[in-house]
């Protein structure tokens, strides 16, 4: 079955750790997106990337840190210097038609990341 | 600029209710509209979407018509069922060469009662 999965679905980390959040796809899509999700809010996104080795910040990407070595793989790594990472971190991905947009984007199950 | 607004929740209806979540939208260019539902503790599934003006998506019951006059893409469903309860996020793509970003709604949780 083709998919979005990530892991793991819940983790816990100390103040002051880095923690890297694993996003795999088998769908051949070549957009891959990270995003934040806190209680009552809606979607923020952290960092996207349309290609293999390029990636660019989305709207809170102060605090976290991203790599895209490989199509199907986009890690999330949040860093101490993230003041407030306790959240539902969601990845998504999508085929990535310039100029086109009516692709929808497929999301992962996501990771409750909590600060102890 | 590109923006999702959405009616506040929660939203609690009895089964078989009518359901109405609004959904208007500010973006530049012709986007594509959808609507995702979320269950708790899990990602975002896409409920239904439209890609121009006047398209109806539609799935599971659930309607929505891409309004350009009214920049709206309400969601609606006849007779809603317990099974329904979840958050729902009203979202554009401004298409373009715009990476295939999304702008999503804060969403509306509904409960739906037997």
């Amino acid at each position: 079955d083709g998919g979005i999965t990530q892991s793991p679905k819940y983790l816990f980390r100390k103040e002051g750790q880095n923690v890297t959040l694993s996003c795999e796809q088998n769908l051949n899509h070549d957009a891959m997106y990270w995003y934040r999700q806190d209680p009552g809010q809606g979607l923020r996104l952290i960092y996207y990337s349309q290609i293999v080795n390029d990636f660019q910040k989305g709207d809170i990407a102060e605090g976290y840190s991203v790599s895209r070595e490989k199509k199907e793989s986009f890690p999330l790594t949040v860093t101490s210097a993230q003041k407030n990472p306790t959240a539902f971190y969601l990845c998504a991905s999508s085929i990535e038609l310039a100029g086109i947009g009516s692709s929808e984007q497929f999301f992962g199950p996501g990771t409750r990341l909590t600060v102890l | 600029g590109n923006s999702v607004t959405q009616m506040e929740g929660p939203v609690t209806l009895s089964e078989e209710a009518f359901l109405t979540i609004n959904c208007t939208y500010t973006a530049t260019g012709y986007p594509s509209l959808f609507w995702y539902v979320q269950y708790p503790g899990e990602g975002l599934q896409l409920l239904l979407k439209a890609t121009k003006a006047d398209d109806k998506g539609s799935n599971k019951g659930f309607e929505a018509t891409y309004r350009k006059e009214t920049t709206s893409f309400h969601l609606e469903k006849g007779s809603v069922q317990v099974s329904d309860s979840a958050v729902y996020f009203c979202a554009l793509n401004p298409g373009g060469n715009t990476g295939n970003q999304f702008y999503f709604g804060t969403g509306t949780s509904l409960t739906v009662i037997p």
